[in-house]
């Protein structure tokens, strides 16, 4: 089956620093990617959509100047939490899809566990 | 507006048991069903989902859900249990008219089958 990964799984840093997470198609190419955040025993909330050389689409409430989202190319997407503060510390999941409309599967990654000193 | 609710945050069973995970939504138009599971520290894997036909939707690993359009029900089923089992469960649906095509997820259910 079509395989996303993440890179880092796990990423501790400073207040105030910058966090790049990384999201890859490895099999397939991704015409939209999705990030999510997961808090501890709650469900994934979707923070922004991405389709490939386009801007990201920010659900409501998500920060575009924080949470910075490239998709430039069919299988990556990056996503940069920008100057960092322990209110950002969650679980990102990033997740690809390559087919068209809602019938396209959605695959999704591991996750990166981040916190923030 | 859509949501998703999972009545049980936490299901015990013992191994070999049935279990049902309950997944109710709320909306006006149609929507495509889902279910994933999560494994420690894994992402999200598609156990089935229901787009339209046949209301009962056989997944992967033994599981099977049932959508019912006038309960607004689609509660996953396992007849018989197993240890590899233990995971989080989440039910998601998809708004098919102005919904971008986006996935809304429960809170999910902890199945955790015991010996």
């Amino acid at each position: 089956g079509a395989v996303v990964s993440q890179h880092p799984s796990r990423v501790i840093c400073k207040s105030g620093t910058s966090v790049k997470i990384e999201c890859r198609s490895l099999d397939f190419q991704a015409t939209t990617m999705f990030w999510y955040r997961q808090f501890p025993k709650q469900s994934l909330m979707l923070m922004a959509t991405s389709n490939e050389g386009s801007k990201a689409t920010y659900e409501q409430g998500v920060e575009k100047d924080k949470f910075l989202i490239n998709h430039a190319s069919l299988t990556l997407s990056t996503l940069t939490v920008t100057s960092a503060h322990p209110e950002d510390s969650s679980f990102y999941i990033c997740s690809a899809r390559g087919g068209q409309g809602a019938l396209g599967e959605q695959f999704f990654g591991p996750g990166t566990r981040l916190t923030v000193l | 507006a859509q949501s998703v609710t999972q009545l049980d945050s936490q299901v015990p069973v013992f191994e070999e048991a049935p279990v049902e995970l309950r997944c109710n939504y709320s909306s006006s138009v149609s929507v495509y069903l889902f279910w994933y599971v999560q494994y420690p520290n894994q992402g999200l894997q598609l156990l089935l989902k229901y787009l339209s036909g046949s209301t009962l939707v056989k997944g992967i690993n033994g599981f099977e859900a049932e959508f019912n359009k006038s309960q607004t029900s689609f509660h996953l089923r396992k007849p018989s249990v197993h240890i590899s089992d233990t995971a989080e469960y989440f039910c998601a649906v998809i708004l098919l008219t102005g919904g971008g095509n986006k996935l809304t997820f429960g809170t999910g259910t902890q199945l955790k089958v015991e010996l």
